[in-house]
């Protein structure tokens, strides 16, 4: 069954620094999202990306992070400058198109600790 | 969007249906219900979708009454591995995201 990647498995990070999440969706998926968890939290939207866009982000998804797709495979999240509340499990995510009718295949996450 | 409402939590034994509601009063004519299951530090798993009546899969059952105020997740014959926080959702179609609540954290006991 295909499935999405996720890397690194565990990223740690001291605060100001820059990180970049990679994801590989499945490859005949349009559409892609990030998520994040942070521990013993709710699942939290961050953004979604179609047509090599944002098609809708949350309040979390502020001017520290980027989404790009920088070839035909991969979907980073970019983080410019982490804080300690970033720290989370962040969640790749993608479908074949948007919508309740179509389900959403997540990655296995990368915990992301920032000290 | 429709806010849901299910327990907390809730522990089973092993080899018993266990059967978790969630309630959707505001669901709107274009969504869907949408149940997914997450492990412990994993990626939530999508187990099951419908919009009216009765849908089975080879994991789950889902029971949506008429009125599609609610709806019912049944697991038949749980297993210890089936111990995992079940979320429902209700997203329209077309949505771009999905919004988690915090689930019901089932227990299987053996």
């Amino acid at each position: 069954e295909p499935e999405v990647t996720q890397t690194p498995s565990h990223q740690v990070t001291q605060m100001g620094q820059e990180v970049i999440l990679r994801c590989v969706p499945i490859s005949n998926h349009l559409y892609f999202y990030w998520y994040r968890q942070i521990l013993g939290q709710k699942v939290e939207f961050l953004v979604s990306f179609y047509n090599n866009e944002i098609s809708e982000k949350s309040e979390i998804f502020d001017d520290q992070f980027s989404v790009e797709r920088p070839d035909g495979s991969n979907f980073t999240l970019k983080i410019r400058s982490t804080k300690l509340e970033d720290s989370a499990m962040y969640f790749c995510a993608s479908s074949e198109e948007a919508g309740g009718n179509y389900e959403q295949y997540f990655g296995p996450g990368t915990r992301l600790t920032v000290t | 969007l429709a806010k849901t409402t299910q327990p907390i939590s809730m522990d089973s034994y092993e080899g018993q249906e266990v059967n978790i509601t969630c309630s959707h009063n505001n669901i709107a004519t274009n969504d869907y219900i949408t149940w997914y299951q997450q492990f412990p530090s994993q990626g939530p798993r999508f187990i099951i979708q419908g919009y009216k009546t009765k849908v089975t899969n080879e994991v789950a059952s889902l029971f949506i009454p008429a009125d599609r105020k609610s709806s019912t997740l049944s697991l038949p014959r749980v297993s210890l591995s089936d111990t995992a926080v079940y979320y429902c959702l209700v997203v329209p179609t077309g949505a771009n995201n999905l919004f988690f609540g915090t689930g019901t954290r089932l227990t299987v006991i053996p």
